[in-house]
């Protein structure tokens, strides 16, 4: 049991390019997230899913791009990358997306820098 | 607006010794999750603790417990006979029922001192 795994764990990219953070899960958890982590402003929510198929934005969804086609899997998108995107990447899940009880467990993070 | 409010940015605290790590809530909703997680220097998130808004006793899990003031919107974290290794940033986090959204502090950075 991996629980939730994220490649790659650092990256840097150009101002422009465009690149796919990867994320999956083996715990058949319904809600998985991406959250992006900057000093000083602790965690902050970019997209969701609370199923395949079922995709939402969070608190700072621009510049990024989700889809959810398995339950498995929950792909970031950096369409064009700029510096403000330089930071620690996290991916989440949980068992569903409804009760305050679930629990969200994250993965090793993926450290991005934007030249 | 719902929010987690960490006020310590950095604490210290002598090895061996027990340590409480301040963290205040604002939501009218009256079912919620309080969670706290640690980050050491390594970068992963590692869960600790969960308190519900109903439950009436405060959680412990091992030398961890969570001081639930329900009254007072706090939910700080008391670490028992500190050791080397809980050296790390700590944060956070709400979870309302219905809602797909946790919402995180800004974290604590605890030193634990030989």
């Amino acid at each position: 049991n991996a629980g939730v795994t994220q490649t790659p764990k650092f990256q840097v990219l150009k101002t422009g390019q465009s690149m796919t953070l990867q994320c999956a899960q083996d715990m058949n958890h319904e809600y998985m997230s991406w959250y992006r982590q900057d000093p000083g402003m602790g965690l902050r929510l970019i997209h969701y899913s609370v199923g395949a198929g079922i995709t939402d934005q969070g608190e700072v969804p621009n510049g990024y791009n989700v889809s959810r086609s398995t339950t498995e899997d929950f792909p970031l998108r950096l369409l064009s990358a700029a510096p403000s995107q330089t930071s620690v990447y996290f991916c989440a899940s949980s068992y569903s997306g409804v009760q305050s009880t679930d629990t969200q467990y994250f993965g090793p993070g993926t450290r991005l820098t934007v030249l | 607006a719902q929010k987690i409010t960490q006020t310590q940015p950095g604490m210290f605290v002598q090895e061996k010794e027990a340590v409480t790590l301040d963290c205040t809530y604002d939501t009218s909703d009256p079912s919620y999750g309080l969670f706290w997680y640690k980050q050491p220097s390594s970068g992963e998130m590692i869960f600790l603790i969960y308190q519900g808004s109903y439950d009436q006793q405060n959680a412990t899990e091992g030398r961890y417990s969570l001081n639930f003031q329900k009254a007072r919107k706090s939910a700080n974290l008391v670490i028992s006979a500190s050791q080397l290794g809980d050296s790390a940033m700590y944060f956070c986090a709400m979870r309302l029922t219905g809602t797909y959204k946790y919402i995180f502090g800004t974290g604590t950075r605890l030193k634990v001192l030989a």
